[in-house]
């Protein structure tokens, strides 16, 4: 059984940094590339970031180049952002999913940016 | 970046109804599209892959089709669990871009 567990999400004020994790298991973590998505409170779904399954390339979105960034360690089956700089507008559930065509999701974990 | 846009922004149909949903890339994406379902409060569930492949445990009322630039989904005979908030996404090149969702609403 395929499992995404998200972790680390909370309330932090503009300006500071946070860590989210992914946790997977119940599939071959090493060889998915893994994104990470996110969506603002009542909006649609933003696609962040990815990394390839082994780790060699990546990719972000224009809206957090710069300040957030991705990386993965295989050996613990384990997705990270890591978030820098937040914003007010970066406040929304972040999800990371796997598989050729997302037939995974986690749950998701709720990030507040707000003073 | 590809731009995905989706029409129309909210649907209303009856129960047993049919729902055509409209996606539509700002370049060719062959057939790399993807759709999504997402009742409030949960993650978004794969519906269709590859444009037109229904995922696993995807009943048959739900068909997409279309390739480039043009991509429908189609639902027949609504039931009330499909009255949700539906995606497309591309998944050509990165970023793999969303559209701004349909909200699939009961009339």
């Amino acid at each position: 059984q395929v499992q995404l567990v998200e972790s680390g999400g909370g309330v932090v004020q503009p300006g500071r940094s946070l860590r989210l994790s992914c946790t997977a298991s119940g599939f071959t973590f090493s060889r998915s590339d893994m994104h990470w998505v996110r969506q603002a409170p009542g909006k649609g779904l933003e696609w962040v970031a990815v990394m390839s399954f082994d780790g060699s390339h990546k990719f972000q979105a224009d809206s957090v180049r710069g300040r957030f960034t991705i990386s993965r360690d295989n050996s613990k089956n384990t997705l990270f952002l890591q978030m820098d700089s937040l914003r007010p507008d970066d406040t929304a559930v972040y999800y990371c999913a796997a598989g050729s065509w997302y037939e995974y999701w986690g749950q998701g974990t709720l990030v507040t940016v707000s003073s | 970046e590809i731009v995905m846009t989706q029409s129309p922004a909210t649907l209303s149909v009856s129960p047993g109804g049919r729902a055509t949903l409209s996606c539509r890339a700002s370049q060719n994406v062959t057939t790399k599209l993807a759709w999504y379902q997402q009742i409030p409060g949960q993650a978004p569930r794969l519906l269709i892959f590859g444009a037109l492949t229904r995922a696993t445990g995807i009943p048959a009322r739900f068909s997409g089709s279309g390739s480039g630039t043009e991509f429908t989904l189609t639902i027949t005979s609504l039931q009330s669990e499909d009255f949700a908030v539906y995606y497309c996404q591309h998944c050509f090149t990165w970023p793999y871009s969303f559209g701004q969702g349909t909200k699939l609403e009961i009339k």
